[in-house]
Parts: C-alpha cells; structure tokens; sequence
C-alpha cells in the first residue's frame, strides 16, 4: 500500500509569487491535514480537509487556503510569499475520525528568496 | 489553549543505555497521543498511539506511557541503537487538528 505522497520536493519561489504544494493521501483515507514546519518552530497546524471541505484552519493569514478534490487529494496555495514562508510544509492523511492516527508525506521543502 | 512540552530538547547517550524522553500538555482533554520519529529534512514516521482512554502502549524496544489526569506522557527506549538517532516528537489531538512539542534530539554515540 502506498503511503502519503507530495510534490514538488523541493521548491524555490521569490517574494510575492504564489506556490501550489499537493498532496495525496493513502488509499481509504478522506482527510487530509497541512502542518508548517519552519526553521527553529514546532510543526503548526495549518489546514484540515474532509470529504472535499475545509473543517478547520489553524492560526495563518487567508493567503494560506487549499481544497481537497473528489479523488480525496489536496492543494495547498499560498500567495503573495513572504521570506517566513520557507519552511517544511508536511502533510497527513486518515480516515478522518478523530481518533485516528495520521499518516505523514515527506514534505515539500518551501523556499522563498 | 493546548500547549505541549518536551523535556530535554537534546539527549546524547552512549549505545545500548535505556533512556526515556518526557512530554506534557496542558489540556488534558484529548482524543489521543502520538509520537513520532523525524530524520532530518524528511517527513514524520508514527511510532506509537495511545488513545485517551489508554495507558499505555509497545512496540519492539518502544514503550510509550499516558497519565492524562496529570498530562503527561513518556517514551520509553530499551537498549538505545545509533540508528535510533532522531528528534522524537509528541502530539496530542484536542480536537481538529493535533499540537506538538517542539521535540527531543536524540543522539546514539557507538
């Protein structure tokens, strides 16, 4: 079985343009979670999707956004980047109940110039 | 507001030492707790779940502990190995979306 997968692995954007990240999650899974880890901060919680809408959203600017798709993958889209937007974007997959263990990608590696 | 803490950030221990990595969080309401393993650069891999109403769980040389009254928890490393050299991170699930320690970097000297 395959596991969370993303692309691009790496990314360089400069200042001002937007990146699009995707993700795919693990067969059987309808939800898909968005974490930022940047340089020197804990991972933070960006975004949750669940049956193609967003459930809930975690402390960032409205440049932050995405959709899930009916096949269950994701976009995340970030505007008009700031240089604190460099960082290890993750993102997770589960069945979508809250007791259930998410499955992490390898990151798409996020830097802008 | 849920915030959770892992204590020591850094960990240096020779080979084959039993060691045990701690974190706690405010908010003893959760659904569960995770902890994972982070390589450098790459992505998490899960280690171990513990359901709120679980005490604890093992795997392999992995015990992980869970006292939600007291909000804390610990992983347990049996005879530490060079390739167990990582940053250990551990989440709780509040609700939506789960919340981290910022880790402890484990190093396993042969």
């Amino acid at each position: 079985e395959a596991g969370v997968t993303q692309s691009p692995t790496h990314l360089i954007k400069t200042r001002g343009q937007q990146a699009t990240l995707r993700c795919s999650p693990i067969s059987g899974h309808t939800s898909v979670y968005w974490y930022q880890q940047a340089l020197g901060l804990g991972l933070q919680f960006l975004l949750w999707y669940d049956e193609g809408e967003e459930r809930n959203r975690g402390n960032f600017p409205p440049r932050f956004s995405g959709r899930q798709f009916p096949n269950y993958s994701s976009e995340l889209n970030v505007n008009a980047l700031e240089l604190e937007d460099s960082a290890l974007y993750l993102c997770a997959s589960s069945h979508g109940r809250q007791s259930e263990t998410q499955y992490f990608g390898p990151g798409t590696r996020l830097l802008v110039l | 507001k849920q915030e959770v803490t892992q204590i020591p950030a850094a960990l240096s221990v020779p080979e084959g030492e039993n060691l045990v990595l701690n974190c706690s969080f405010t908010d003893s309401a959760i659904y569960n707790l995770q902890w994972f393993r982070q390589d450098p650069g790459k992505g998490l891999t899960s280690l171990l779940l513990i359901q709120s109403s679980q005490r604890e769980q093992t795997s392999g040389r992995l015990n992980a502990s869970l006292d939600k009254s007291s909000g804390r928890s610990t992983l347990y490393i049996a005879a530490s190995q060079p390739g167990d050299s990582a940053t250990y991170l551990c989440a709780v699930r509040p609700g939506n979306d789960m919340r981290f320690g910022a880790g402890t970097r484990l190093t396993v000297k042969p």
